[in-house]
């Protein structure tokens, strides 16, 4: 199988603009949940799609928000980039979420300048 | 909430030398427990888990065991090889999805 792929690898913006950044998710895979990396803060979790419903969602401003198609794939955008917006962001798949094992794919490394 | 503890790092030993990584959790409730180890410019590789209490979960010679009593899935592995020089994160999976540590960077010289 395929494992979870993220497009595009890398990105730069800069402040004020806005981003959207794409997930596949391994194939059937209905839960996409997706993490900020920074070098402060570490791996923070932002929101988990289930079956196109956003079903939690971590603790980040409303700038960032989701969605997730009929195929299981993700999207996050990233609203009025702040310099503080820079890091890795990382889409994982899971089968049904919850307590399942999630698979992460590489990350979106963005620059926000 | 939910929280997880690692070892301050990094930390460098030499080939063929014994790791221990420490991890110790909080948590309400029957947590699933991870180790994923992440290399330079990729994202996260599950390296190992265990969903409850005694299990022992183990892969490419590593092994952790979900201690309840001492809320603890510390990671270890007998000789470490230069190809394990790699960051390891250890985790918790509950309804919310995972918690992270911070994460410890381990460098292995020949």
């Amino acid at each position: 199988k395929a494992g979870v792929t993220q497009t595009p690898r890398y990105l730069i913006k800069t402040r004020g603009q806005q981003v959207t950044l794409s997930c596949s998710p391994i194939s059937g895979h209905r839960s996409v949940s997706w993490y900020q990396q920074t070098p402060g803060q570490g791996l923070q979790f932002l929101f988990e799609y289930f079956s196109e419903t956003q079903r939690n969602k971590g603790n980040f401003p409303g700038r960032f928000s989701g969605r997730q198609f009929s195929n299981s794939r993700s999207e996050m955008n990233v609203s009025t980039l702040e310099l503080g917006d820079s890091a890795l962001y990382l889409c994982a798949s899971s089968s049904s979420g919850g307590g399942d094992t999630q698979y992460f794919g590489p990350g979106t490394r963005l620059t926000v300048l | 909430g939910n929280s997880v503890t690692q070892m301050e790092g990094p930390v460098t030993l030499s080939e063929e030398a014994f790791l221990t990584i420490n991890c110790t959790y909080t948590a309400t409730g029957y947590p699933s427990l991870f180790w994923y180890v992440q290399y330079p410019g990729e994202g996260l590789q599950l390296l190992l888990k265990a969903t409850k209490a005694d299990d022992k979960g183990s892969n490419k010679g590593f092994e952790a065991t979900y201690r309840k009593e001492t809320t603890s899935f510390h990671l270890e592995k007998g000789s470490v090889q230069v190809s394990d020089s790699a960051v390891y994160f250890c985790a918790l999976s509950d309804r919310d999805g995972l918690t992270f540590g911070k994460g410890i960077t381990l460098s292995v010289r020949p």
